[in-house]
């Protein structure tokens, strides 16, 4: 199947600091990509959507000012946890799909965060 | 709005032993349904996928699941465990490329699969 990287695998930073984390897909054109975060031993929440070159739609509840989200290229996807503090301490796993809304959405290895 | 529900946060089966993870979802719409493995501190695999058509859907490594409309199911099955099965598993829906939106996927709270020697 296609191939989705995430970078950095692992990242623990001091509460305050701002922290970007980046997406891509390999192997093919991702027209949209998803921001999920997911809790020790719980499900994945799904945080927002985002379509190459438009604005990410987020969920309710997610902060948009907070979790930044920058999808400028069919390849990669950023998320920038602004100002991180303790409780977003989280693995953060991101998933992209292709052009066709019948695309399989392949999810990336995630990125374990740990705000200080 | 979807939902789903994944009977059994925890399942234990001997090494050899059939594997069934239960799935309950609720749609308004057809639903597209998905079963994902997901390894420690690792990402999620997709293990295989129900869209149209056959209601037995085969995936990687011997798993199966079948849709059932009428019970508004997709439970997820393996013959025979094997150690390697050891994971969590994930059974998620979305809409399907004909509504709005983008196909956003609603997960189940997962199952945790432990395989006994």
């Amino acid at each position: 199947g296609a191939v989705v990287s995430q970078h950095p695998s692992r990242v623990i930073c001091k509460s305050g600091t701002s922290v970007k984390i980046e997406c891509r897909s390999l192997d093919f054109q991702a027209t949209t990509m998803f921001w999920y975060r997911q809790f020790p031993k719980q499900s994945l929440m799904l945080m927002a959507t985002s379509n190459e070159g438009s604005k990410a739609t987020y969920e309710q509840g997610v902060e948009k000012d907070k979790f930044l989200i920058n999808h400028a290229s069919l390849t990669l996807s950023t998320l920038t946890v602004t100002s991180a503090h303790p409780e977003d301490s989280s693995f953060y796993i991101c998933s992209a799909r292709g052009r066709a809304r019948t695309d399989t959405q392949y999810f990336g290895p995630g990125t374990r965060l740990t705000v200080l | 709005a979807q939902s789903v529900t994944q009977l059994g946060s925890h399942v234990s089966v001997s090494e050899g032993a059939l594997v069934l993870l239960r799935c309950n979802y609720s749609s308004s719409v057809p639903p597209y349904l998905f079963w994902y493995v997901q390894y420690p501190n690792q990402g999620l695999q997709l293990l295989l996928k129900y869209t149209t058509g056959a209601t037995l859907v085969k995936g990687i490594n011997g798993f199966e699941a079948e849709f059932k409309k009428s019970e508004t199911s997709f439970h997820l099955t393996k013959p025979s465990a094997h150690m390697s099965d050891a994971a969590e598993y994930f059974c998620a829906v979305s809409e399907g490329p004909f509504s709005g939106g983008y196909n956003k996927l609603i997960f189940g709270a997962g199952t945790r699969l432990a395989v006994h020697p």
